[in-house]
């Protein structure tokens, strides 16, 4: 079945730094990836997505790019800040109505000041 | 973006008594409800899949009888625990998404349920 593989936290940076976060899929269909977000005790949120390959997901800086030919959607920030520290789940929908998203193990990013 | 509430954010009960949590669409008719729980620092579990007017969807594992799930409008569902148990305790999410294809899920703002 579909799925998702994303890398393994936590993921610490300091202010400023660079962010990558690696998400593969694995789909029979033409699925649609997603990145959430969840702060401490709180649900998820919606940060980005993308419907087809080569579209680019994009928002509050983050960014990342549906790439079909490597089934990943990894997940971009080129200055990250204390506030992004969270949760961040990939996940994709295989577009049938009716079913649910597919969520990626989640990655825990701190970053300090 | 859309907004999913669900309510209560957080709620304490003694073993054996029951709670209910409600997921509400506010803003767009949700075919279908799902429902979540997660662990500490872990993902989510999908429990049960819930179409309006029909009997939820589980998932393999999930006690249907203890976890009792209504969709009885296309912006309600609710989740039962029923004798609840400290295992149960959690962080439950619920997850709605309108009818088209293509559309990201909205998430609740989740239930901490402590069960003592």
């Amino acid at each position: 079945g579909d799925s998702v593989t994303q890398m393994e936290g936590p993921v610490t940076l300091s202010e400023e730094a660079f962010l990558t976060i690696n998400c593969t899929y694995t789909a029979t269909g033409y699925p649609s990836l997603f990145w959430y977000v969840q702060y401490p005790g709180e649900g998820l949120q919606l940060l980005l997505k993308a419907t087809k390959a080569d579209d680019k997901g994009s928002n509050k800086g983050f960014e990342a790019t549906y790439r079909k030919e490597t089934t990943s959607f990894h997940l971009e920030k080129g200055s990250v800040q204390v506030s992004d520290s969270a949760v961040y789940f990939c996940a994709l929908s295989d577009n049938q109505a009716g079913t649910a998203l597919i969520f990626g193990k989640g990655t825990t990013l701190s970053v300090s000041s | 973006g859309a907004v999913v509430s669900q309510h209560p954010s957080w709620v304490i009960c003694k073993s054996g008594t029951s709670v209910k949590i409600e997921c509400r669409s506010l803003d767009f008719q949700a075919t279908t409800m799902f429902w979540y729980r997660q662990f500490p620092k872990q993902s989510l579990m999908l429990m049960a899949t819930s179409n309006e007017g029909s009997k939820a969807t589980y998932e393999q594992g999930v006690e249907k009888d203890k976890f009792l799930i209504n969709h009885a409008s296309l912006t309600l569902s609710t989740l039962t625990v029923t004798s609840a148990h400290p295992e149960d305790s959690s962080f439950y999410i619920c997850s709605a998404r309108e009818g088209r294809r293509n559309t990201e899920a909205f998430f609740g703002q989740g239930t901490r349920l402590t069960v003592v």
